[in-house]
């Protein structure tokens, strides 16, 4: 059964730095959205994309965020600028609309 | 805005017993309510959508518009349900879900 894949799965950086984390979403599936849950607390939608362009974003989501999908298989999360409190386990999940979000095992995210 | 909440963040039963997992929304449209599970070690995965009103691994939940609920049941816990489970909401199909504190069930032999 096809898989969403994420890489890597832990990622330790230092604050201040750029952190990319990277998603393969289900290759027939056109929705992908990236949420996040900060250990202790709630899963939090960050962005869902679709057809090359943000389709929608949560007030988490600011400038120092950004999505592409940079070769029609893989969406990447870009954190321009990490602070310790992004540190969070990352998730990104894909659907064909009307169906199921697929989730991916999680990119767990720290920031030192 | 929505909003989810499930107020037990730890339930514990014996193998055999009935299980009720509690959610309760707040919306003021017609939502489409999930139930995800993630087994240890595991990736979220979907167990019930309210549309599809299937009874999967034995577990039902039916969405009750007039108290907002949409309660997760299991007539008799089964060792393996234990997992953490999440009550989400999503205003249409493929929008964004928004999420439960999620409730982490221990069926104990």
């Amino acid at each position: 059964e096809p898989e969403v894949t994420q890489t890597p799965s832990h990622q330790v950086t230092q604050m201040g730095q750029e952190v990319i984390l990277r998603c393969v979403p289900i290759s027939n599936h056109l929705y992908f959205y990236w949420y996040r849950q900060i250990l202790g607390q709630k899963v939090e939608f960050l962005v869902s994309f679709y057809n090359n362009e943000i389709s929608e974003k949560s007030e988490i989501f600011d400038d120092q965020f950004s999505v592409e999908r940079p070769d029609g298989s893989n969406f990447t999360l870009k954190i321009r600028s990490t602070k310790l409190e992004d540190s969070a386990m990352y998730f990104c999940a894909s659907s064909d609309r009307q169906d199921e979000q697929y989730f991916g095992p999680g990119t767990r995210l720290t920031v030192t | 805005a929505q909003r989810v909440t499930q107020p037990e963040k730890l339930l514990s039963v014996f193998k055999g017993a009935p299980v009720e997992l509690k959610c309760n929304y707040s919306y003021s449209g017609s939502p489409e309510l999930f139930w995800y599970v993630q087994y240890s070690r595991q990736r979220l995965q979907l167990l019930l959508r309210h549309i599809s009103r299937e009874s999967i691994k034995g577990f039902t939940a039916d969405l009750n518009k007039g108290e907002t609920s949409f309660h997760l049941k299991k007539p008799f816990a089964q060792e393996e349900d234990s997992a953490m489970y999440y009550c989400a909401l999503a205003e249409t199909s493929g929008s964004r879900l928004t999420f439960g504190e999620g409730t982490q069930l221990t069926v104990n032999p």
